[in-house]
């Protein structure tokens, strides 16, 4: 089955800079992969989601990057705000079964 | 207008009992999970259910039941909870068809003492 990697697990950047994560997968027959976001409390919120036959995605802030080949995908998120801190999820659609895979959250803390 | 709503947000409970959660979703999806989130953060499935079938059951102990009544309701009832039970438990729900997201509820903190 599916297993994703992410890294790293904690990250702390000052406002302004830029955050990466990154994830890697194991199934190649996955072919969607969302990125959630979660805050103290709540359920995970998808911020941007990436299809395997895109290479790249842009929201605003926020970017996915795939490369299907190294089976690796990584989230950027450009010019931080305190709000962005929270833990955020990658994570991978078992091409072969219902299952969404989470890789085990990257906690960022975005400083003032 | 909560897309996935969990019941109760919080249950306290000791060991021994048993207990349900309860789980809607009003975005006319076809297929519903479980998921559990421990201490540490990981998010692991422990169940789904596609129009009422059960389709995924992860290595989850028999004193967890999930059950169905229809594709808009999932409820997970838990016999003899024990202390390691403790964690957040999270409904979602999907439309597999389309290959989008998983829509989360907002959790229940499960707390056996």
């Amino acid at each position: 089955g599916e297993n994703v990697e992410q890294h790293p697990s904690t990250l702390s950047v000052q406002e302004g800079d830029s955050a990466v994560i990154k994830c890697t997968y194991s199934d190649s027959a996955s072919n969607y992969f969302p990125w959630y976001k979660q805050e103290l409390g709540k359920g995970p919120q998808l911020i941007i989601d990436i299809r395997s036959n895109v290479g790249e995605k842009k929201d605003q802030r926020i970017a996915v990057t795939l490369n299907k080949t190294a089976k690796h995908f990584s989230l950027h998120i450009t010019e931080t705000q305190p709000e962005d801190s929270a833990v955020y999820f990658c994570a991978a659609r078992d091409g072969g079964t219902y299952k969404y895979i989470f890789g085990t959250g990257t906690r960022l803390k975005v400083l003032a | 207008d909560t897309a996935v709503s969990q019941t109760p947000k919080y249950l306290v409970t000791q060991m021994g009992n048993d207990k349900s959660i309860k789980c809607e979703q009003n975005l006319g999806h076809d297929t519903m999970y479980w998921y559990k989130q421990d201490s540490k953060k990981f998010l692991k499935i422990m169940f789904s259910y596609n129009n009422k079938e059960l389709i995924i059951n992860e290595t989850v102990p028999n004193r967890f039941s999930p059950k169905s009544p229809d594709k808009a309701h999932l409820n997970l009832h838990i016999n003899s909870l024990e202390l390691g039970d403790s964690a957040v438990y999270f409904c979602a729900s999907s439309q597999v068809t389309l290959n989008t997201e998983a829509f989360f509820g907002q959790g229940t903190r499960l707390t056996v003492v």
